[in-house]
């Protein structure tokens, strides 16, 4: 089975902040990676798939990049509602999740 | 407009058996995937499995396999999630989640998700 590391496991921020999430497959997925939000008591919401596929809806301040194993999550300038649990997931063979990363209000 | 609608939360005694469904609307049910998600009290998500209701070609993750049961079936819309003695381990939220298939064998990221479904057991 294909793992997901994600780093930092947890971060703390700003409103107006630019921040970077990390996340690593233990091998290559080419750019099978997509990410999601969760806020407490939501469902997650597809945010980008395809490692840089912003989807419909998603604001323009969420950027991402990468292929092979090492890709990442931009917030360009973090907005209130951004605080929240981000997970990556790879869907190059089955759909394995990271264990995520928690945004925190600094 | 697509949809999922789960099931309502339930209480479960240790050893009893369950039944959570979610239903499909919007879409032509039988050429997505349907995959469902577990979450912990205060944890990760978790993949469990995901089935094809075209054809019920089903796959689970290699930690659910054996423990759990998936099933749909297309004329009603419906996916399952099934136990057959739960455990207090099996306290979580239960959510299912739509990905296309890619015609090559496997599927897509999950594009939309059911609103959950608690599963509480304990004696």
């Amino acid at each position: 089975d294909i793992q997901m590391t994600q780093s930092p496991s947890s971060l703390s921020a700003s409103v107006g902040d630019r921040v970077t999430f990390t996340c690593r497959a233990s091998q290559s997925i080419s750019s099978f990676l997509n990410w999601y939000q969760q806020k407490p008591g939501k469902a997650p919401k597809l945010l980008i798939s395809s490692a840089s596929t912003l989807r419909s809806g998603v604001p323009s301040r969420f950027s991402g990049s990468g292929s092979g194993t090492d890709f990442t999550l931009t917030i360009s300038s973090l907005q209130p509602e951004d605080f929240a649990t981000y997970y990556c997931q790879q869907s190059y063979s089955t759909l394995t999740f990271g264990q995520g990363t928690r945004l925190e209000i600094k | 407009e697509v949809q999922l609608v789960q099931s309502g939360a339930e209480v479960k005694k240790p050893g009893e058996s369950l039944k959570i469904s979610c239903k499909g609307s919007g879409y032509s049910f039988s050429t997505y995937w349907i995959g469902w998600v577990r979450q912990m009290p205060g944890k990760g998500l978790e993949w469990m499995g995901i089935i094809y209701p075209g054809d019920s070609d089903t796959r689970y993750s290699p930690s659910f396999q054996g423990q759990v049961t998936i099933s749909a079936d297309k004329s009603i819309s419906t996916a399952y999630l099934q136990w057959s003695s739960l455990k207090a381990s099996d306290t979580a939220m239960y959510y299912c989640a739509r990905a296309s298939d890619l015609l090559t064998g496997y599927y897509s990221e999950f594009d939309y998700w059911g609103q959950g479904t608690l599963v509480t057991v304990s004696s």
